[in-house]
């Protein structure tokens, strides 16, 4: 059974901080690596991959990957109320992706 | 350019009805997939099409669902003899190709609830 895990959460991190996001898959071939953003109530948004090893970074986010640890990770850069949100991380092995449970950000103001 | 579209947003049955949900995906992706999320669930894959053709149906939870694509645009996702456990959100993503990193956008879904 492939398995994607995350952190239970909630997290819960203040504004103008770095929430970091973490991530852990079984499957060794996976190829690809996404995090989603989920609002109560709507459906996941895309606003990160990463495909290969290391660093990449999109304005305030950073996505990490680490293949030889299965370890994907999302940095949250000085954190805002509206990135309270539950944020899932999904793994493409071949053509199917499978989703973590997500975890659900909450930014104090 | 216009998304994923879902229709309709909510469907209200009654068990054993059959309903059929409609997904319309972006105009030149060529894959489409459909997923299910019950509440405080994570998403359940269900199909996946490349093209016309189905070639993983592995996540459908029984015979009484059913998926078809025509003209590798317009998919449908069909459930017959509705019972109260398929309630969920039904999600729809399409993406540019299945494989090699596909980045997948997904629709509003359509809120199923089985009375």
């Amino acid at each position: 059974q492939k398995e994607v895990e995350q952190n239970s959460g909630p997290l819960s991190v203040p504004e103008g901080a770095i929430a970091s996001l973490n991530c852990t898959y079984s499957d060794r071939g996976s190829q690809s690596f996404f995090w989603y953003r989920q609002y109560s109530g709507k459906s996941p948004e895309l606003i990160m991959s990463i495909y290969s090893n290391g660093d990449k970074e999109d304005g305030r986010f950073t996505a990490q990957l680490n293949k030889a640890s299965q370890y994907v990770s999302l940095l949250i850069r000085d954190s805002q109320p509206s990135d309270s949100a539950t944020y899932l991380c999904a793994v493409q092995a071949n053509s199917k992706l499978t989703f973590g449970k997500g975890i659900t950000l909450s930014v104090r103001p | 350019g216009a998304g994923v579209s879902q229709s309709p947003s909510n469907k209200v049955t009654e068990k054993g009805k059959d309903v059929e949900l409609r997904c319309d995906p972006i105009s030149g992706h060529t894959a489409l997939y459909w997923y299910r999320q019950s509440l405080g669930q994570g998403l359940e894959f269900l199909i996946y099409f490349q093209g016309n053709s189905a070639p993983d149906k592995s996540g459908l939870p029984s015979d009484r669902f059913s998926a078809e694509r025509t003209g590798g645009s317009v998919s449908t996702l069909t459930i017959q003899r509705t019972q109260q456990e398929d309630s969920a959100v039904y999600l729809c993503a399409s993406s540019l190709v299945a494989r090699g990193g596909g980045e997948q956008y997904f629709g509003p879904g359509t809120r199923l609830t089985v009375t």
